[in-house]
């Protein structure tokens, strides 16, 4: 147990629907990242919260979008969905500070999503 | 843009080291060589990371050469459990290029 949790583990749903995945982050952590992976592109950076703010962006589609809240959890919500967007979705936390700093990330052990 | 080059995979046998190289010849002096693993469809691993000394931790050891343009992780006594894919990333600590970026990494398969 990495002390990431994310939730749910598997997830099937249709094209066009929308989903929500949602990450806690390590005790202490600020900093929540949220990364894709599917079988074509490898681990793909989507986005980054620190404290409650976006930090940093990746190649996130319009149709997703996440938030960090007060709690620090995070959660990306993923809306209609294709079939490409099939993948694994991992989120990380770090104990960066603003500034960032020489800090490893701690990843979940990820949601796999499934579009039929 | 690839800042790190490794070979696509290799193999080596259970209870010998593993040796996985890294070039990053455009690496600039504030970066940090960092090393993840993942292990099938589980989230990845930090392994290790470091500036220009070498380091070693519990888990495997990281030699950097004197020119940083290169490194090696080696995992002293590998297990089977220590099949999986390592990355090897080079990370900017400031601000927004801060972010873990993951190329394709090398495949390591330790043989019974």
């Amino acid at each position: 147990d990495s002390g990431v949790t994310q939730t749910p583990k598997h997830l099937i749903t249709a094209t066009g629907q929308r989903v929500t995945l949602r990450c806690s982050p390590r005790s202490g952590d600020l900093s929540v990242y949220w990364y894709q992976q599917s079988l074509d592109q490898g681990l793909q950076f989507l986005i980054q919260y620190y404290n409650g703010e976006e930090r940093a962006k990746g190649n996130i589609l319009e149709r997703f979008s996440a938030q960090q809240f007060p709690d620090l959890h995070s959660e990306l919500n993923l809306s209609s969905l294709e079939l490409g967007d099939s993948a694994l979705y991992f989120c990380a936390s770090s104990v960066e500070w603003f500034g960032t700093g020489p800090y490893g990330y701690t990843f979940g052990s990820g949601t796999r999503l499934t579009v039929v | 843009d690839a800042k790190t080059t490794q070979p696509p995979s290799m193999d080596c046998a259970e209870g010998r080291a593993a040796n996985l190289p890294c070039n990053h010849s455009t690496i600039s002096g504030n970066e940090y060589v960092y090393w993840y693993r993942q292990i099938h469809s589980q989230g990845p691993q930090y392994i290790i990371h470091g500036l220009k000394n070498n380091e070693t931790n519990e888990m495997a050891s990281l030699i950097i050469t004197e020119d940083r343009k290169s490194s090696t992780l080696i995992l002293p006594h590998a297990t089977l459990r220590d099949t999986a894919v390592y990355y090897c990333i080079v990370r900017d600590h400031t601000g927004a290029n801060s972010k873990l970026t993951f190329g394709k990494g090398i495949t390591l398969s330790v043989r019974p």
